[in-house]
């Protein structure tokens, strides 16, 4: 099974809204990242959040974790009709750090 | 700076036949990967590689076999495709553990069909 799940599954907002996306996954980690992809392309890294970490931010960015609850979440602000892809988390393993699993991914649609 | 480089970017089989589909980073990486990606959902992991010299099995390793070349190449090898193995393929590359918070490079992805 797959080490992150996401929700929700589709997400479809008005420009200028903020969208929000959540992780969790199951085993403890070194680190979580979230990717992006436009249109079956090659993914693109966004962000990438230790598990000592709570919060980091990039830009538009808001990432927290809480390791406690195995959960993360992405917070895209201000969102543009650009932002529109499909949004994907990613773990390691504690114990294996190259071994890096995807979580099936929120389709978002930001509405001009 | 081309960075993950994969062929082909398309390939139709039919089911039995065999195919290589290659990968090569020059980035220096030390990890790569190769996912498959079916339609409307995540990438699953196939095999992984964190050095040269070494692969380990991902999440759906039936019906593949790998190969680290040398440090740049990382290959992927259907033997006998089958109608199941239709799917986008991506490999991908990172600096692995030897360097902190490495995120992953992706190529732009190989489509491929088995009928």
């Amino acid at each position: 099974s797959q080490q992150g799940e996401e929700d929700p599954q589709a997400l479809s907002i008005q420009e200028g809204e903020n969208a929000t996306m959540n992780c969790s996954y199951k085993t403890s980690i070194n680190n979580l990242q979230w990717y992006r992809q436009n249109s079956g392309r090659g993914l693109v890294h966004l962000i990438l959040i230790r598990s000592n970490e709570r919060e980091k931010h990039s830009g538009r960015l808001r990432v927290t974790l809480d390791t406690s609850k195995k959960s993360s979440s992405l917070l895209i602000t201000a969102s543009r009709a650009a932002d529109t892809a499909s949004y994907f988390c990613a773990t390691d393993e504690e114990t294996s750090y190259d071994k890096v699993i995807f979580g099936p991914g929120t389709s978002l649609s930001v509405i001009p | 700076n081309a960075g993950v480089t994969q062929t082909p970017k398309f390939q139709v089989l039919k089911t039995g036949q065999s195919m290589t589909l290659q990968c090569a980073q020059d980035m220096n990486h030390n990890s790569m990967y190769w996912y498959r990606q079916d339609p409307g959902m995540g990438l699953r992991l196939i095999y992984y590689s964190a050095s040269e010299g070494t692969t380990d099995k991902g999440e759906v390793p039936n019906g593949y076999n790998v190969s680290r070349l040398n440090k740049r190449e990382f290959s992927l090898r259907l033997e006998s495709a089958a109608p199941s193995q239709t799917s986008v393929y991506f490999c991908a590359s990172s600096g692995g553990r030897a360097v902190i918070d490495s995120p992953l490079h992706f190529g732009n992805g190989t489509r491929l069909t088995v009928t």
